[in-house]
């Protein structure tokens, strides 16, 4: 069966620093990744995929994630953080083509 | 429309009314999908539809809920003499084809049960 561990429930950087998001996998299959952001209030958008091209996945707003098989990772990393990136980060995999399945949930907070 | 669509915003019931939540997808998409998040957590699937079809409805918690999309357009999901456990937040999303890379959810609808 397929699942997502997001290894941090809440991440604090300060604005202009790095950000790392960790996510581990588990699948049986080659499995399509993805990170999704949801600010308050609003609808789940998506940052990123990878879905078996390049491992190295570059997204929207400067967040990049990389595909380690051998490590069953998929972090998301960002190399500056800016304030509107505050928000809830889900890491999400999908094994047969529909449904997604979805972490727990990394809250980003970022202070100036 | 520009975007998926989900109404009502917000809905707060009594224990043990019936609700109805309503998804309008973005024109065309044939795959449309109906996701619970409780408070806290990440969406958990709940029913898959293909056009019309109903292909997958594994993640459907009890009897209570129940899931249509006559059309294969708007769809209506349905919970019958809602329990507190019920409350969440319900996502809406829909896909131009068969797999997960183009979604787009939509804003949700927050159920309250009090």
């Amino acid at each position: 069966a397929q699942s997502v561990t997001q290894l941090d429930s809440h991440v604090s950087v300060s604005e202009g620093t790095p950000v790392l998001l960790r996510c581990n996998y588990s699948s049986s299959y080659s499995p399509s990744l993805f990170w999704y952001v949801q600010h308050p209030n609003k609808g789940l958008q998506l940052l990123l995929k990878y879905t078996s091209a390049a491992t190295l996945v570059k997204g929207i707003n400067g967040f990049e994630a990389e595909f380690k098989k051998s490590e069953t990772s998929f972090h998301l990393t960002k190399p500056s953080a800016h304030m509107s990136d505050a928000a809830e980060y889900f890491c999400v995999v999908s094994e047969a083509g529909t449904a997604l399945i979805f972490g727990k949930g990394t809250t980003l907070s970022v202070s100036s | 429309g520009a975007g998926v669509s989900q109404s009502p915003r917000y809905k707060v019931a009594k224990r043990g009314q019936d609700v109805a939540l309503r998804c309008d997808p973005i024109s065309g998409h044939v795959s449309l999908f109906w996701y619970q998040q409780a408070l806290g957590q990440g969406p958990e699937f709940l029913t898959y539809f293909q056009n019309e079809a109903q292909l997958d409805k594994s993640g459907l918690p009890s009897d209570r809920f129940f899931a249509e999309r006559p059309e294969g357009s708007v769809s209506t999901l349905k919970i019958q003499r809602t329990q507190q456990e019920d409350s969440a937040v319900y996502l809406c999303a829909s896909s131009p084809d068969r797999g997960p890379g183009g979604y787009t959810f939509g804003s949700g609808t927050r159920l309250t049960v009090v």
